[in-house]
């Protein structure tokens, strides 16, 4: 049992570069969480999803897609990458609906765009 | 909206030492607090949380919180700090809403021990 797993662990992109970001689960959980950590900003959510097929806005979701096309991956995607998004980025996944549900987080993507 | 301030984002303690991690929080419905640790280059693991059962909420590593509704606090404690504690501590607040449960993060607070 993996957990929430990540990829990749870190990667540098040039100003309008793209990429995804892999996120996988082995928890069979339903709802899935995306996150960018800056300093002094703690946790910010990016997009989520309440179950395979469906995807939602959260706090800072501009320059960002997503897609959960299987139940346990969450894609997030950078179309043209900015420096301001130069940033950790942390998946997350819950089981049940509930707000006292806790949140599995994954060890993190740490991306530098020059 | 929900909201989590985090007074001080650096503690230093010495090693045996009380620890005291503050949280306040602001919520317009009973809120849902969490306590979640980041050690260094690794993703968030779950410390204790509150879901209104009791009070006072004893989590992992000797850990445990008070939440406090007429001082709307969710404070941190440990009575005797390791040099394993060092890490950073985040508070977060939780409500539910149409689509899952969003936690909102607190800034965090670095705690250092020292010898």
């Amino acid at each position: 049992n993996a957990g929430v797993t990540q990829t990749p662990k870190f990667r540098v992109l040039k100003t309008g570069q793209s990429m995804t970001l892999l996120c996988a689960q082995d928890m069979n959980h339903e709802y899935m969480y995306w996150y960018r950590q800056d300093p002094g900003m703690g946790l910010r959510l990016i997009h989520y999803s309440v179950g395979e097929g469906t995807t939602a806005k959260g706090e800072v979701p501009d320059g960002y897609n997503v897609s959960r096309l299987k139940k346990q991956n969450f894609l997030l995607g950078l179309e043209s990458a900015a420096p301001s998004q130069t940033s950790v980025y942390f998946c997350a996944s819950s089981y049940l609906r509930g707000p006292q549900e806790t949140q599995y987080f994954g060890p993190g993507t740490r991306l530098l765009v020059l | 909206a929900q909201s989590v301030t985090q007074l001080g984002s650096h503690v230093s303690v010495s090693e045996g030492a009380l620890v005291l991690l503050r949280c306040n929080y602001s919520s317009s419905v009973p809120p849902y607090l969490f306590w979640y640790v980041q050690y260094p280059n690794q993703g968030l693991q779950l410390l204790l949380k509150y879901t209104s059962a009791a009070t006072l909420v004893k989590g992992i590593n000797g850990f445990e919180a008070e939440f406090k509704k007429s001082e709307t606090s969710f404070h941190l404690t440990k009575p005797s700090a390791h040099m394993s504690d060092a890490a950073e501590y985040f508070c977060a607040v939780s409500v539910h809403t149409g689509g899952g449960n969003k936690l909102t993060f607190g800034t965090g607070t670095q705690l250092k021990v020292e010898l």
